[in-house]
């Protein structure tokens, strides 16, 4: 069963065009968690997100999550090649217990 | 920056060998977890572990599955007999508490890649 749900699944786009990522869900989270993560290496938190219809920036990242907290999206304003990477949402009905999407391949161009 | 590590970073073993993969969590951090990402697929949480003993586990971490603080500092991932799908990058991640609070930060381990032949 596919608790979380990204989209897309790839994405490829020109430096300084926008883009926005989704994460949904017909469960509702008590968090949920945007990660980034690296070939070979361990997914590296990005935000954290508890309060439906919160919104956190992160330089040119803005994540908002939904007001009945079951979905999340990340946008990323004016996208430059050092954000190409693999992007993960992961939501927790507690803190014991994270559940993973199956992440958003991004590439960046020059 | 105090970091998660874990040896070995590859592991290869045979079809019905034991591995226990190790995990130094970060030192005044109380929650463990354990998580594996087969080549390709998403990341999936295994166990959790507070207060020596296991808060929470999935439904893949079955009686081949333990795992144990042995002393201070190591968090260890036992398989006691490995099978051909177990083959998988296993990360480790530890946070300080749990809570409502979001600034609280799971950190993860570069993780160890589990190559069962």
């Amino acid at each position: 069963t596919q608790l979380l749900e990204q989209s897309p699944q790839f994405l490829s786009i020109q430096e300084g065009e926008n883009l926005t990522v989704y994460c949904n869900s017909s469960s509702v989270f008590s968090s949920l968690q945007w990660y980034r993560q690296e070939p070979g290496e361990g997914p590296v938190l990005l935000v954290t997100v508890v309060t439906g219809g919160e919104v956190k920036k992160l330089k040119r990242l803005t994540f908002q999550f939904g007001d009945a907290r079951k979905d999340s999206s990340l946008h990323i304003t004016a996208a430059q090649p050092g954000d190409t990477g693999l992007y993960l949402c992961a939501g927790a009905r507690n803190f014991n217990k994270f559940y993973f999407g199956s992440g958003t391949k991004l590439n960046v161009k020059p | 920056e105090p970091e998660v590590t874990q040896t070995p970073s590859h592991q290869v073993t045979q079809m019905g060998q034991e591995v226990i993969l190790r995990c130094v969590p970060i030192s005044n951090h109380l929650y463990f977890y354990w998580y594996r990402q087969i080549l390709g697929q998403k990341v999936e949480f295994l166990v959790s572990f507070y207060n020596n003993e296991i808060s929470e586990k999935s439904e893949i971490f079955d009686d081949q599955f333990s795992v144990e603080r042995p002393d201070g500092s190591n968090f260890t991932l036992k398989i006691r007999s490995t099978k051909l799908e177990d083959s998988a990058m296993y990360f480790c991640a530890s946070r300080r508490e749990a809570g409502s609070g979001s600034t609280d930060t799971q950190y993860f381990g570069p993780g160890t890649r589990l190559t069962v032949l």
